[in-house]
């Protein structure tokens, strides 16, 4: 069974300032997705970022990207120039085959500052 | 592409009642649904995965003859509460994927429903 941790219930930023949420997880696959999921107040859930574990490069989208530790089966994200439209929770999220379930963390509240 | 649309977006039901829920993709072949639910503040708990025409398969400790899932086509499911009561206020939320896609590991999510029972 997957597990996927994080450990930050909370974090804030000021604005353009970068911000890092951890995740670590647990998997006895060699082949999975790792994920990290946007809720914003509206509550529709907005990928961010996604991660193939088979890929070592980290992956980048804009001003998000995530440091990809496998061995240690850590997979944070980093938010550069913050933004007040980042505010949101933050959910990691991992998945062990194609299309199979996600499991998700139990989300990092981010609060940007102006 | 590749949305998903949910309704409705609120309801309110009496204690007792039963309401339906519906999921739909909208331009895509979606031929597997999941729904979750989520409390406030609280991450997304898988209720159950469908694959279309099939039966759906239930998470541990969901009750499959409260929650019925029905996945008749590669468009649309359904989530029927049946004898709601108010523990069963929360937010139901239904995400799709195309197994056939160009992105099959990929969940696209519908916007959720707020499900308040009184």
């Amino acid at each position: 069974a997957q597990t996927v941790t994080q450990s930050q219930p909370e974090m804030s930023v000021q604005e353009a300032e970068t911000v890092t949420l951890s995740c670590t997880y647990d998997t006895s696959e060699s082949d999975y997705y790792l994920f990290w999921y946007k809720q914003p107040p509206s509550r529709q859930m907005i990928l961010v970022i996604r991660q193939e574990a088979y890929k070592q490069q980290n992956a980048t989208e804009n001003r998000f990207s995530v440091n990809f530790q496998k061995a240690a089966k850590s997979f944070s994200l980093k938010i550069s120039d913050s933004q007040l439209g980042d505010a949101a929770m933050y959910f990691c999220a991992s998945q062990e085959t194609s299309g199979s379930r996600l499991t998700f963390g139990e989300g990092t509240q981010l609060t940007v500052n102006p | 592409g590749a949305v998903v649309s949910q309704h409705p977006s609120r309801v309110i039901c009496k204690s007792g009642t039963s309401v339906k829920i519906e999921c739909r993709s909208l331009d895509f072949q979606a031929t597997t649904m999941f729904w979750y639910r989520q409390f406030p503040k609280q991450s997304l708990m898988l209720m159950a995965t469908s694959n279309e025409g099939s039966k759906a398969t239930y998470e541990q400790g969901v009750e499959k003859d409260k929650f019925l899932i029905n996945h008749a086509s590669l468009t649309l499911s359904t989530l029927t509460v049946t004898s709601a009561h108010p523990e069963d206020s929360s937010f139901y939320i239904c995400s799709a994927r195309d197994r056939w896609g160009a992105k099959p590991y990929e969940q696209y999510f519908g916007p959720g429903t707020r499900l308040t029972v009184t």
